[in-house]
């Protein structure tokens, strides 16, 4: 499974947008790029998944550029509710039996 | 609908004691997850299953064991507790690959503590 990259930690003011980044520069033709978020004393949330180009919900949008080699998660007007870990995953769907690798996420730290 | 549920939420034993964490899921999915979060570090996957009656090893499978006999629960078992096993554990489940159902749904965890 493509290895991910991702900066441990990340601050931010409520109202802002924030764009996390992941690099997975071995990524394979059949990778999705999955983001999962994970709150305190909870289990992850899936968010956001993509293939290509840019892909948009009620939540976030996902940004990947041609090559495929990052991506990145862009959270609009956080607000201090956002604060949570931010999983990037890379890998096929679903990973000839379920072999999600979880690196440690960025945490995100949303301030008033 | 309650989606995902752990039984129990906490649990503390003494080495050498044995456990089962019962994980159980009404949405119907064929694909069911244990995983386990330690401080500071993203999940690793324990053991998993790809339907009722199937198990298979995940990332750090020593000394756990896990059985499906129902499609809807997921049991993970310690048979001797060790201090090592002290961690977060997290039972997902979802659907099959390239279903609409195919991303992974996490319960709330349970939080076990070996002395």
């Amino acid at each position: 499974l493509a290895k991910t990259t991702q900066p441990i930690s990340m601050d931010s003011y409520e109202g802002q947008e924030v764009n996390i980044t992941c690099s997975h520069n071995n990524i394979a033709t059949n990778d999705y790029i999955t983001w999962y978020q994970q709150f305190p004393s909870q289990g992850p949330r899936f968010i956001i998944q993509g293939y290509k180009t840019k892909v948009t919900n009620e939540v976030a949008s996902l940004f990947i550029p041609a090559d495929r080699k990052s991506s990145t998660l862009s959270l609009p007007r956080v607000s201090l509710s956002d604060t949570a870990v931010y999983y990037c995953l890379v890998g096929p769907i679903y990973n000839q039996g379920g072999k999600l690798i979880f690196g440690q996420g960025t945490e995100l730290s949303v301030k008033p | 609908n309650a989606g995902v549920t752990q039984t129990p939420k906490f649990r503390v034993l003494k080495t050498g004691q044995s456990m089962t964490l019962l994980c159980a899921q009404d949405m119907n999915h064929e694909y069911m997850y244990w995983y386990r979060q330690d401080p500071g570090m993203g999940l690793r996957l324990i053991h998993y299953s790809v339907g009722e009656g199937t198990t298979a090893k995940g990332e750090v499978p020593d000394g756990y064991n896990v059985s499906r006999l129902k499609k809807q629960n997921f049991l993970l078992g310690l048979e001797s507790a060790a201090p090592s096993q002290t961690s977060v554990y997290f039972c997902a489940s979802s659907g099959p690959p390239g279903s609409s159902t195919d991303t992974q749904y996490f319960g709330p965890g349970t939080r076990l503590t070996v002395l």
